[in-house]
């Protein structure tokens, strides 16, 4: 199994600026996953990371609202640019398995007014 | 792209019945997953069946896979307040298997 850290772990922020999210594993990962959870919703992925390269989008989501870095294989931040208060839901990051499951961060719970 | 339907979305049962979730896709799944969300945590992974048919037990729980790998349920026997939480089917797709979630069902245990 793999433990997961982000930073922060909750945030209350104004619209129009930006926040940026960190997701720490504890072991080497080739993919790194980006969720959004909106209250009472289900997960929906935002973008898969990839160290050494672009990240995958999702349709809905694009590289200029959610820009994501992967500078190694154990870290990878997620940026909510320009926010709305449509933006304001959980953000999980994941890691998957060798046996696919997908292990969760403990989410950052953003707040947009 | 592909979706999977949960039902009920809400269950609300009393401590000790049973209760069980319906997981259904339009379209053949190679896997269905299953995880736990608590209230105010993050999902967990409960157990992935991969099989035509095939049916897997944890204590309380028993999780099948339809014949025609469209449908799964999540079943619990003797419900406790620590069933309390969200129920969600998932399924993996793609070479590096990204993980699509259906809706959730959301489970209350009255004590």
């Amino acid at each position: 199994s793999a433990v997961i850290s982000q930073k922060p772990s909750r945030d209350i922020c104004q619209r129009g600026t930006s926040l940026t999210i960190q997701c720490q594993v504890d072991s080497q990962v080739t993919m790194m996953f980006w969720y959004r959870q909106q209250p009472g919703q289900s997960l929906t992925l935002i973008a898969t990371a990839n160290q050494g390269s672009e990240a995958t989008y999702e349709s809905g989501f694009v590289i200029d609202k959610f820009p994501i870095s992967r500078p190694n294989l154990t870290f990878s931040t997620l940026t909510v640019s320009n926010m709305s208060p449509e933006d304001s839901s959980i953000y999980l990051c994941s890691v998957e398995s060798s046996y696919n499951e997908q292990f969760f961060g403990p989410g950052t719970r953003l707040t947009v007014l | 792209g592909q979706q999977v339907m949960q039902i009920p979305q809400y269950q609300h049962v009393q401590e000790g019945e049973d209760f069980t979730t319906y997981c259904n896709s339009s379209t053949t799944l190679s896997n269905i997953q299953w995880y736990k969300q608590r209230p105010g945590g993050h999902p967990v992974f409960l157990i992935q069946l991969v099989k035509s048919g095939e049916v897997k037990k944890q204590k309380r729980l028993t999780f099948q896979f339809g014949e025609a790998k469209k449908n799964s349920s999540l079943h619990i026997t003797a419900t406790q307040t620590t069933d309390v939480g969200t129920y969600f089917c998932a399924f993996g797709s793609g070479g590096y298997q990204k993980v699509t979630f259906g809706t959730g069902t959301k489970l209350q245990v009255i004590p």
